[in-house]
C-alpha cells in the first residue's frame, strides 16, 4: 500500500516552455501532498504543501506563479513549471500524506526537469 | 533555528553493523522518520519513532530518545545494496517536516 505515481519521469523542454507535472497517490487518498525539489547532491528542498481543494503554502523564496500547484482531488496534485529557464533544471518530487494521524509522507519517483 | 544534524558520509563494510547517528533541535516534536534515498532516486520510507525506545524492523533498527534530541538508525547484515544516503527528517509542532542533509553510506565489499 501507499504507493505514490508521477508522470512524466523525465521531461526535456526548452526555454520559455510550461511544463506539467502530475503525481497521484494510488492506493490511498491523500488530504496533503508536497512538492519538493532536489538539485544534485543536496537536500530535499520543500517548495510547497498543498491541501485538497484549497490554495498551495509555499515556502519562502519559491515564487508562486512560477511554480503553479492544483490539488483537485484527494488523489491528484499538479505542478506546473511556466516559463521554465534552465535554472529550473532539477530532480521534482512529490509526496502524499494520508492525514489523519498518519504523518508518514510516502514520495513518487521523481520527475526529472531538463530546461534547454 | 530548528536544525538537524547527521554525518555527512560513512563507509562501512559488507556483512557489518553501522550506526547513523541524527541530533536535532526543532520547535516542538512530532515524531521522526528516516528515509533511504538511491542516487538518482526519490526517499523511501524506512522508519518511524515518536517514544522514546528502538523500533526494530529487519535489519533496520531506529532508536530515539527525546529528551537528548537524538536518534540512530541501525544497518546490520550490510549488503551492496544498502549504498545509499540516509535521511532524517524532524516533524516540529506545526507538523512540518524539518530534512537533515543527509548521510551517503558506503558500503565495500
Amino acid at each position: 500500500g501507499a504507493v505514490v505515481s508521477q508522470h512524466p519521469s523525465w521531461v526535456i523542454c526548452k526555454s520559455g516552455t510550461s511544463v506539467k507535472i502530475e503525481c497521484r497517490s494510488l492506493d490511498f487518498q491523500a488530504t496533503t501532498m508536497f512538492w519538493y525539489r532536489q538539485f544534485p547532491k543536496q537536500s530535499l528542498m520543500l517548495m510547497a504543501t498543498s491541501n485538497e481543494g484549497s490554495k498551495a503554502t509555499y515556502e519562502q523564496g519559491v515564487e508562486k506563479d512560477k511554480f503553479l500547484i492544483n490539488h483537485a482531488s484527494l488523489t491528484l496534485s499538479t505542478l506546473t513549471v511556466t516559463s521554465a529557464h534552465p535554472e529550473d533544471s532539477s530532480f521534482y518530487i512529490c509526496s502524499a500524506r494520508l492525514g489523519g494521524g498518519e504523518e508518514t509522507q510516502y514520495f513518487g519517483p521523481g520527475t526529472r526537469l531538463l530546461v534547454l | 533555528g530548528q536544525n538537524i544534524d547527521q554525518p555527512t558520509e560513512m563507509t562501512a563494510t559488507e556483512g557489518a553493523i553501522v550506526q547513523i547517528n541524527c541530533t536535532y533541535q526543532t520547535s516542538g516534536f512530532n515524531g521522526l522518520f528516516w528515509y533511504q534515498q538511491h542516487a538518482g532516486e526519490a526517499p523511501t520510507f524506512l522508519s518511524y519513532n515518536v517514544l522514546d525506545g528502538l523500533e526494530e524492523k529487519g535489519r533496520f533498527s531506529s532508536f530515539l530518545s527525546r529528551s537528548k534530541g537524538y536518534s540512530y538508525l541501525l544497518l546490520k547484515e550490510l549488503q551492496m545494496k544498502d549504498s545509499a544516503s540516509y535521511l532524517c527528517a524532524v516533524m516540529d509542532s506545526n507538523y512540518q517536516l524539518i530534512w537533515g542533509a543527509g548521510t551517503k553510506l558506503i558500503i565495500k565489499p
